[in-house]
């Protein structure tokens, strides 16, 4: 495996579900990020982790919760979502936090929530 | 705080036609300045990136994009527009020093036509 990958590519789950989604990058990063991609609304940043540290978290709800194990290992634990949490959500790695550095996405994990 | 601007959601050209994306920024610092590519199903890919140095940054797939301090604009062009260019295309810019993911602008979907 190469680049970042992300499992499952597709998930349907039921309101009352618990999931998660898994994202692993093979490039040496320290840096990972969630993002929300739903249709006809800008990227949305969720979470981010640098060097296993959570740096930021974008006033996301508690239904999801983010864990990085280590800094090629992220996961976005959910439980208890919403019909409006159907979304692409993507996965970024990146050499580190710093500013200079561009994203690596994974393919996306297309949540539809019934 | 940074912000990206993209006009125009849809751009639609001809195949054989010039490209032209634009992308304006506002940064309270000197920006690094990104473009990705999504195609249907999949992650964001970068095509080019400018931090320092040359203005005019050539990437992936014969695109290229000129940083303009004085009109704070990183348009995105390509000469030739070929099929295979039909996707969503993403400006972004590096946020602040301490406050490091990069900020998104709402994507351009870009249609050639035959």
């Amino acid at each position: 495996e190469t680049g970042v990958t992300q499992t499952p590519r597709h998930l349907v789950m039921g309101m009352t579900n618990k999931k998660s989604l898994k994202c692993e990058q093979h490039l040496g990063h320290n840096a990972m990020y969630w993002y929300k991609q739903s249709a006809k609304k800008p990227l949305e940043l969720m979470f981010v982790y640098n060097f296993k540290e959570q740096t930021e978290n974008n006033s996301v709800p508690s239904r999801f919760s983010p864990e990085c194990p280590n800094s090629s290992h992220l996961f976005l634990h959910l439980h208890t979502l919403q019909p409006e949490d159907s979304a692409l959500y993507l996965c970024a790695s990146s050499q580190d936090g710093d500013r200079g550095y561009e994203q690596y996405f994974g393919p996306g994990t297309r949540l539809t929530v019934t | 705080a940074q912000s990206v601007t993209q006009l125009g959601s849809h751009v639609s050209v001809s195949e054989g036609a010039l490209v032209l994306l634009r992308c304006n920024y506002s940064s309270s610092v000197p920006p690094y300045l990104f473009w990705y590519v999504q195609y249907p199903n999949q992650g964001l890919q970068l095509l080019l990136k400018y931090t320092t140095g040359a203005t005019l940054v050539k990437g992936i797939n014969g695109f290229e994009a000129e940083f303009k301090k004085s009109e704070t604009s990183f348009h995105l062009t390509k000469p030739s527009a070929h099929m295979s260019d039909a996707a969503e295309y993403f400006c972004a810019v590096s946020g602040s020093p301490g406050n490091t993911p990069l900020v998104f602008g709402k994507g351009t979907r870009l249609s050639v036509i035959a």
